[in-house]
């Protein structure tokens, strides 16, 4: 079972940014927090990941709350392209699997 | 910038028949993985392979499901015998390492009849 907790839905208005939050209160010291998102049945497309900084990329920000047990991932820019399902996936660097496991996300729907 | 392919994007099939996916990793990922998607559900893992060998696979991977990386760049999933639950998108990924980021294909939509 994912080991993330994220809402359902949620709306976000063009041009304004898009902040998804995801609990993940179990999270331990080694594990990584990871975002994809799936448009309309697409692949799952990576976005950005982290430990415990914030980091940045191209295509958003992750802020991890200093406790690490949530974070948020920011689209500063929202367009309508962003409509996607969002999934937030923790994921261990030096245990014994590789697979990802995916939750059901947040459907980030992105109004003109 | 290097991506994931699949082919065929679409395949329809009659029950009980065999159906090869083919995937082109990114050329110099060494870790590979098949994940399914049934329409409306999650996205669940089937099966890794590393070094011409599963290294993990779930419990939806049973004996009718087969990987082969044939040559030097493709890696295929084989479904010998194919149901109707079988329908579902099928999404080739593809890492560096074991545990480097992921990147996926586009998919093949597999319908079952």
């Amino acid at each position: 079972d994912a080991k993330t907790t994220q809402p359902t839905s949620m709306d976000c208005a063009e041009g304004r940014a898009a902040n998804l939050p995801c609990n993940h209160s179990t999270i331990s010291g080694n594990e990584y927090v990871y975002w994809y998102r799936q448009i309309h049945s697409q692949g799952p497309q990576y976005i950005i990941h982290g430990l415990k900084n914030n980091e940045t990329n191209e295509m958003a920000s992750l802020i991890i709350t200093e406790d690490r047990k949530s974070s948020t991932l920011i689209l500063p820019h929202a367009t309508l392209r962003d409509t996607a399902v969002y999934y937030c996936i923790v994921r261990v660097h030096g245990g014994a699997t590789n697979k990802l496991i995916f939750g059901t996300g947040t459907l980030l729907a992105v109004q003109p | 910038e290097p991506e994931v392919t699949q082919t065929p994007s679409h395949q329809v099939t009659q029950m009980g028949q065999e159906v090869i996916l083919r995937c082109v990793p990114i050329s110099n990922h060494l870790y590979f993985y098949w994940y399914r998607q049934i329409l409306g559900q999650k996205v669940e893992f089937l099966v890794s392979f590393y070094n011409n060998e599963i290294s993990e696979k779930s419990e939806i991977f049973d004996d009718q499901f087969s990987v082969e990386r044939p040559d030097g760049s493709n890696f295929t999933l084989k479904i010998r015998s194919t149901k109707l639950e079988d329908s579902a998108m099928y999404f080739c990924a593809s890492s560096g390492q074991g545990l480097e980021t992921q990147y996926f294909g586009p998919g093949t939509r597999l319908l079952v009849l």
